[in-house]
């Protein structure tokens, strides 16, 4: 079965660059999608198949993919990016979708 | 504009039934997947399983299969989420999304229904 590991917690400050990682045995053989959720909102697909980004992200937001991690990066971080942070994988294997355990983003 | 309207907030006791729903609008929906997410309180995302509106094929992730039964109907454009004997653990949050492309990315989210069960 798929278990996607994400760290817990990730603090930055203002204006730096947060990478938020993503790790299972060959991810890199998958497309991955990432998630933001705020507090008390839905979840909003922030990048899609390892490093698209949906109308309206904003560019700060970039994703990469390869052998056993993906990396969601934050560039230029600001306070409205503090959130949960998902990433999301299909395995064509097992046609199971998985969710990561999810990352805490803090802006400090 | 695409748009997933869901049922409101339920409060059931252990051993009742219950179905949630969610509305599509904004696009033809017999054509695209809906899928439903848990999400209980203060964890992250659980994916449960989707459907295909057009021929009601239906997938579950294992760890819901036989817990709970996804539904839709196409002619009201609806999905739904069954439960026949709820438990306290079913207290959560639930999502629906719709899943597209190869890769089954959620494109689109309802605002989610809080299930709490409780005696």
């Amino acid at each position: 079965s798929n278990v996607l590991t994400q760290p817990p917690s990730v603090s930055v400050a203002p204006g730096k660059t947060a990478r938020i990682t993503c790790g299972e045995n060959n991810i890199g053989s998958k497309s991955v999608h990432w998630y933001q959720q705020k507090p008390g909102q839905a979840p909003v697909l922030v990048i899609y198949y390892d490093s698209d980004r949906p109308s309206g992200i904003p560019e700060r937001f970039s994703g990469s993919n390869s052998e056993n991690t993906a990396t969601l990066t934050i560039s230029r971080v600001e306070a409205g990016d503090e959130a949960d942070y998902y990433c999301q994988v299909w395995d064509r294997s097992s046609d199971h979708v998985v969710f990561g355990g999810g990352t805490k983003l803090t802006v400090l | 504009e695409v748009q997933l309207v869901q049922s409101g907030a339920e409060v059931k006791k252990p051993g009742e039934s219950l179905k949630i729903s969610c509305k599509a609008s904004g696009y033809n929906f017999p054509d695209y997947w809906i899928g439903w997410v848990r999400q209980m309180p203060g964890k992250g995302l659980e994916w449960m399983g989707v459907i295909y509106p057009g021929d009601s094929d239906t997938r579950y992730s294992p760890s819901f299969q036989g817990q709970v039964t996804i539904s839709a109907d196409k002619s009201i454009n609806t999905a739904y989420l069954q439960w026949h004997s709820l438990k306290a653990s079913d207290t959560a949050m639930y999502y629906c999304g719709r899943p597209q492309g190869s890769g089954y990315q959620v494109d689109y989210w309802g605002h989610g229904t809080l299930v709490t069960v409780s005696s």
